[in-house]
Parts: C-alpha cells; sequence; structure tokens
C-alpha cells in the first residue's frame, strides 16, 4: 500500500533557526496537504498543494510540491515557539478522499 | 471550514465495557466522516471510513466488530469501542470529508484509557 515517509522525525531548533521537513510518498499523488498538530491537540489543516512544482507561502511558512508529485516540504523561516508541535503530510490519490499521513515530524524549539 | 464536535474528549473505563464516541459536523452536511487512531507519538491511522446511510468501509486490520461506526445522518457519526481492552486504550480522531476541496477537518479527539 501507499507510504508516506517523513524525515527528520525529530528537530530541535533555536528559536529564530529555521526548520524544513520533507516529505516523500510511494506513490504519484493527486494532491497533498499539510497538517499541524500541537502537543495534545487535534490536526489543524495548513494548506494544500495540487499542481506539479507548485510552492505556496503563508507568513514564515513555504510549502512546495515535487515535480513528479511524490515529494513535498514545508520550510518555517525564523521559528517562533508558536510553532511548537508535530507537522504532518497527507496524500490522496486520484478519485480517492482518504488520506494517508505521513509519520510525522515533531518540532520542538529551544527558546 | 467546517467545525467539527467530538464527544467525549476524554474517557476512563473499565476493561469489557463499551464506549460509544460521537463526530457531529455542525456545519456541513458530510456525507462521509473518517475516523483515525493515534497512539502516542506515531502518526494518524486510518481505522474506517463512514458514510452515511451504508455501511462504514475499514481498513485492513481493523476489526469491523470490535469498532462500530454508525453514520445515521448527514451530522453524525459515532464509533463504539466495543468490549474494550487496555490495548485499546488511545487518541481516536474523527474528520469531516469535503469533498469539493478534497480537505478533512478534524474533531479535537477523544483519549480512550481502558483499565
Amino acid at each position: 500500500g501507499q507510504q508516506v515517509m517523513q524525515i527528520p522525525q525529530y528537530q530541535h531548533v533555536q528559536e529564530g533557526e529555521d526548520f524544513t521537513t520533507y516529505c516523500n510518498s510511494s506513490t504519484t499523488l493527486s494532491n497533498i496537504q499539510w497538517y499541524k498538530q500541537r502537543p495534545g491537540g487535534h490536526p489543524v489543516f495548513l494548506i494544500q498543494l495540487v499542481k506539479s512544482g507548485e510552492v505556496k507561502k503563508q507568513k514564515r511558512l513555504t510549502f512546495q510540491f515535487g515535480e513528479a508529485k511524490k515529494n513535498s516540504s514545508l520550510h518555517i523561516t525564523a521559528t517562533q515557539t508558536t510553532d511548537v508541535g508535530t507537522y504532518f503530510c497527507a496524500g490522496s490519490n486520484f478519485g480517492n478522499e482518504k488520506l494517508t499521513f505521513g509519520t510525522g515530524t515533531r518540532l520542538t524549539i529551544i527558546p | 471550514g467546517a467545525v467539527v464536535s467530538q464527544h467525549p474528549s476524554w474517557v476512563i473505563c473499565k476493561s469489557g465495557t463499551s464506549v460509544k464516541i460521537e463526530c457531529r459536523s455542525l456545519d456541513f452536511q458530510a456525507t462521509t466522516m473518517f475516523w483515525y487512531r493515534q497512539f502516542p507519538k506515531q502518526s494518524l491511522m486510518l481505522m474506517a471510513t463512514s458514510n452515511e446511510g451504508s455501511k462504514a468501509t475499514y481498513e485492513q486490520g481493523v476489526e469491523k466488530d470490535k469498532f462500530l461506526i454508525n453514520h445515521a445522518s448527514l451530522t453524525l457519526s459515532t464509533l463504539t469501542v466495543t468490549s474494550a481492552h487496555p490495548e485499546d486504550s488511545s487518541f481516536y480522531i474523527c474528520s469531516v470529508g469535503v469533498l469539493a476541496k478534497n480537505i478533512q477537518y478534524f474533531g479535537a479527539g477523544t483519549r480512550l484509557s481502558v483499565l
């Protein structure tokens, strides 16, 4: 079945440093989504990427979808303590509502 | 996005009892809802897709008789963990699928602890 892996599994950064998490799917995706889950909380939708090579920005967050639509990345510039949490990518295939969640990257910030 | 209410937020029960978790779509008619399970420090694993007015579709390895899903209306899906055991202790999360956007909105989750 489809597998979605993320690296790194954990990332500890000093406040103000940048952070990147990478997402790789074993199959081509119709779209990829990113979610953030705060400690003790539930996943919150951040963004959806649909087009090959698409890049979207949300303030300090930059999301990219690979040309082959099998990988994606999330980059946070100048991290803040509010960025703490686990970031999940989630992919779906054409004609299928089901999401396959990535393994997640847990981000902790050192003040 | 869709507003999803999940109840209860946490429950502690004795081994052998059954627990019902409700997932409500407050502002969106949801023909499809999803049920996930998440163990500590792990990713979300899809358990089943709940379809309004029909039987749920379970993922491989998920016991249908163990995790009963009912989706009787466009705003409510329920997950019943039957004869719960300690290994069923987990974080259960529902989501509403917005088909047109292929986006899911999640409930706050239910933490189940089985003693």
